[in-house]
């Protein structure tokens, strides 16, 4: 079975452009998270989606961040405009069940110059 | 709301020697507990959960935890380490079945092994 799937695996930008990373959550799986992890901060929860609809994003860091999920197979951070300090790994991650397991994707590494 | 907090952030041990990673947690409801893995270059990977039932728990690679309600623990042990072993590990809590749909993990443990 396929996993969670994050594009692209790498990403370098320079300050001041838009920035699209991708995710599709496993198949069946209604709960849909995305998380930043840096040496400084650690693993940092930023929003997350119940049947497509944002739950909770307390964790988003300022207006520069907008996350959606259209549907139940597809979801997408945005960071706009991007600054360096956003350079990070962003993981999504997604569950079957409330409270239960999350599954992890590789993640994108995002660099910004 | 429930927490984590993880003892130790560096943990080195060598290889054929107990791994023990410590795990104490705060939840006002009756918690599930995890203990990911990552390597690397890698995303999260479960180790083992605990959520209801027998409070000692097996996971992959030989790792185990138990759960302790009176001492709001769950540590991670392996009794020989082996050199694969070295990665960084998160405990993490969640509220069950409750309302908080959401996991709250430690800072992480990275765990090295000398030959």
């Amino acid at each position: 079975d396929a996993g969670v799937i994050q594009s692209p695996r790498h990403e370098v930008t320079e300050m001041g452009q838009e920035v699209t990373l991708r995710c599709k959550p496993i198949s069946g799986h209604d709960y849909l998270f995305w998380y930043r992890q840096t040496m400084m901060r650690g693993l940092e929860l930023l929003i997350y989606f119940n049947n497509n609809v944002p739950i909770d994003d307390s964790g988003m860091p300022e207006d520069r961040f907008s996350a959606k999920m259209p549907n139940a197979s597809f979801s997408t951070l945005k960071i706009q405009p991007s600054e360096p300090r956003d350079s990070a790994v962003y993981f999504c991650a997604s569950s079957a069940l409330r409270g239960d397991t999350q599954y992890f994707g590789p993640g994108t590494r995002l660099t910004v110059l | 709301a429930q927490s984590v907090t993880q003892l130790g952030s560096h943990v080195s041990v060598s290889e054929g020697a107990l791994v023990l990673l410590r795990c104490n947690y705060s939840s006002s409801v009756p918690p599930y507990l995890f203990w990911y893995v990552q390597y690397p270059n890698q995303g999260l990977q479960l180790l083992l959960k605990y959520t209801t039932g027998a409070t000692l728990v097996k996971g992959i690679n030989g790792f185990e935890a138990e759960f302790k309600k009176s001492e709001t623990s769950f540590h991670l042990t392996k009794p020989s380490a082996h050199m694969s072993d070295a990665a960084e590990y998160f405990c993490a809590v969640s509220e069950g079945r409750g309302n908080d749909y959401k996991l709250s993990f430690g800072a992480g443990t990275t765990v090295t092994v000398r030959a």
